[in-house]
């Protein structure tokens, strides 16, 4: 069926070096979601992204929608220790009303 | 900023109890849903509603699982006989449209413990 794939599945970067890590899948999708989720906490929703190609930043966040459909990346500048949790991709699958996660990237910033 | 809130946001039951989770998904939204994580693992989906129905639910929506909206405000899920591999996060999540294309927005969690 469908599933994403992300990498790394750990990182361990000092405060202050950018981050990056990709989702990928053997399918197509339209549309791709970036989560961040703290320690006993929901996932939060970082940045959605719609169009083959896009680029899209939320402050020191930036993801690009791979032109394939089957990959996205999200990129951190210059990282923070608050920037320590798991970051998960998403994308509904084409048959209507379910989103699939990837497994996750686990980001630790040291000070 | 409106969000999805859940309550309990935790539980410790018995195997083989009935558990009901409750959710107040964002009040313009249409589209409810329940997700589950698993210590350590992935988000999982369980079952999307609509309408006052199940639009789709997953494999591991089996029939110890069901969905309600009681009223106008409220979205259920109920575990009618827990077992231990029942422990993990629930999420509840909301949308203002169906998917694909419009993002879900999740709740903080109800972490069930089940011994």
């Amino acid at each position: 069926g469908q599933q994403l794939n992300q990498s790394p599945q750990s990182m361990f970067i000092q405060e202050g070096e950018d981050v990056s890590m990709n989702c990928t899948s053997s399918s197509i999708f339209n549309t791709w979601l970036w989560y961040k989720q703290d320690p006993g906490e929901g996932p939060v929703l970082l940045i959605a992204l719609y169009k083959a190609g896009e680029l899209t930043s939320n402050g020191r966040l930036t993801a690009q929608f791979g032109i394939t459909r089957k990959d996205s990346f999200l990129n951190i500048s210059a990282s923070i220790p608050s920037d320590v949790g798991i970051y998960f991709c998403a994308a509904p699958k084409t048959s209507y009303d379910k989103v699939i996660f990837g497994p996750g990237t686990s980001l630790s910033v040291i000070p | 900023e409106p969000e999805v809130t859940q309550t309990p946001s935790h539980q410790v039951t018995q195997m083989g109890q009935e558990v009901i989770l409750r959710c107040v998904p964002i009040s313009n939204h249409l589209y409810f849903y329940w997700y589950r994580q698993i210590l350590g693992q992935k988000v999982e989906f369980l079952v999307s509603f609509y309408n006052n129905e199940i639009s789709e639910k997953s494999e591991i929506f089996d029939d110890q699982f069901s969905v309600e909206r009681p009223d106008g405000s409220n979205f259920t899920l109920k575990i009618r006989s827990t077992k231990l591999e029942d422990s993990a996060m629930y999420f509840c999540a909301s949308s203002e449209q169906g998917q694909p294309g419009n993002t879900i927005y999740f709740g903080e969690g109800s972490w069930l413990t089940v011994v």
